[in-house]
């Protein structure tokens, strides 16, 4: 079946290590998205990229990275300079193309303790 | 920039009721819309979208939505609800001339009760 894995479902860390969220998608997508979920505030865009080895920061980038060097992987790493990382976080991805809907993974529940 | 509105966060009805959520957006450009649901702890799952044409779109599970250019709403709209439509729909738009960047309002949480 297609469609966008995200690992691990929950993930506890202690304050100030970084982690990292794992994304992988089957559908042959070239464009893919992270998001971060609070209550009460929507889904906020934290990085993108349209190509491999290319990326963006979206709205609320700082205390994240990512990299993409494989069309079909798109991690993000939450550092320790991360204000408030505890949040559900979602990946997605689309063809890219104008207009095309985008398709969420399960999403992964990070709580830093 | 774009910007979505969803000003009600829920919205409480009874099994069989009719139901509409609101959304508005704004922007400078013209926009494609849609609407996402997501059910508890999962990731979110495409509802409809309106990309051109008839201003009146439809879901498979008896969903609608109805753009209004001139109101720069996508309001939804369901004529009977089931229990099983408990959950978090978020409007969202992305800018046409541009990739497929989606812009999320906050959500409004549908309780369906019997």
């Amino acid at each position: 079946d297609g469609g966008i894995t995200q690992s691990p479902k929950y993930l506890f860390r202690k304050e100030g290590q970084n982690v990292t969220l794992s994304c992988e998608q089957n559908l042959n997508h070239d464009a893919m998205y992270w998001y971060r979920q609070d209550p009460g505030q929507g889904l906020r865009l934290i990085y993108y990229s349209q190509i491999v080895n290319d990326f963006q920061k979206g709205d609320i980038a700082e205390g994240y990275s990512v990299s993409r060097e494989k069309k079909e992987s798109f991690p993000l790493t939450v550092t320790s300079a991360q204000k408030n990382p505890t949040a559900f976080y979602l990946c997605a991805s689309s063809r890219g193309q104008m207009g095309a809907e985008a398709f969420f993974g399960q999403g992964t529940r990070l709580t830093v303790v | 920039a774009q910007s979505v509105t969803q000003l009600d966060s829920q919205v409480p009805v009874f099994e069989e009721a009719p139901v509409e959520l609101r959304c508005n957006y704004s922007s400078s450009v013209s926009v494609y819309l849609f609407w996402y649901v997501q059910y508890p702890n999962q990731g979110l799952q495409l509802l409809l979208k309106y990309l051109s044409g008839s201003t009146l779109v439809e879901s498979i599970n008896g969903f609608e939505a109805e753009f209004n250019k001139s109101q720069t709403s996508f309001h939804l709209r369901k004529p009977s609800v089931h229990i099983s439509d408990t959950a978090e729909y978020f409007c969202a738009v992305s800018a046409t001339g541009t990739a497929s960047k989606l812009t999320f309002g906050t959500g409004t949480r549908l309780q369906v009760t019997l």
